[in-house]
């Protein structure tokens, strides 16, 4: 059964960069049958897709955001990433990482990692 | 952009009675859909996939139907443990899109 933790700072300035790891175990991050994804949840809202990753790097992302967003793979350490720069309040949310089987369905998720922000 | 939309926004159904939920899409997503359970503090759990697929684990009193741009989630038999939010996705086309949520409560 895979598992995924997020980690990362749970408090970001306005106008920096959230930066978050998810560490996959329990299974292959190279697996072909799989997608590594990213979504979000604003306090009291409904869920956002920021963007998705195949181990071999290639991405999708959400057009919303994609201007500031960047995903990363690094199979050595079994962990994906996310980058989202130039954050406002509004980026304030949990964030939670998935495994996404063939690209599609978000199946095992993460815990969550909330991240503020604030000055 | 597919839009996804769920009503009721939210549902008030007794313990032990049916519930149904609907998930309209804008435009085709064949079976490409996905509903998730998420109660508060925690992460989505998934229950269905391929609009009627249940994942792994899910009991059998909930069921996924439709395709193309209708879709219904139904709980059979509501337990205390089924009172929560409930999310519709796509996976059709890029970007992937939620529903925005159908509140299910005691009523």
């Amino acid at each position: 059964q895979l598992q995924l933790q997020e980690s990362g700072p749970g408090l970001v300035k306005p106008s920096e960069t959230l930066s978050l790891t998810c560490t996959v175990s329990g299974g292959s991050i190279s697996s072909s049958s799989y997608y590594w994804g990213w979504i979000r949840q604003p306090p009291g809202k409904g869920l956002e897709w920021i963007g998705s990753i195949y181990y071999s790097g290639s991405t999708y992302y959400n057009p919303s955001l994609k201007s500031r967003v960047t995903i990363s793979v690094d199979t050595s350490k079994k962990q994906f990433s996310l980058k989202l720069s130039s954050v406002t309040a509004a980026d304030t949310a949990v964030y939670y990482c998935a495994s996404v089987p063939f690209g599609g369905w978000y199946q095992n998720w993460g815990q969550g990692s909330l991240v503020t922000v604030s000055s | 952009e597919i839009v996804m939309t769920q009503s009721p926004a939210t549902l008030s159904v007794s313990p032990g009675e049916r519930a149904t939920l609907s998930c309209r899409a804008s435009q085709s997503v064949s079976s490409n859909l996905a509903w998730y359970q998420q109660k508060p503090g925690q992460a989505p759990r998934l229950l269905i996939y391929g609009a009627s697929t249940r994942a792994t684990g899910i009991p059998a009193r909930f069921s996924g139907s439709g395709s193309g741009t209708e879709f219904t989630l139904t709980i059979s038999s509501l337990q205390s443990a089924d009172f929560a939010v409930y999310y519709c996705q796509q996976y059709n086309n890029w970007p992937r899109t939620f529903g925005q949520g159908t509140k299910v409560e005691i009523k």
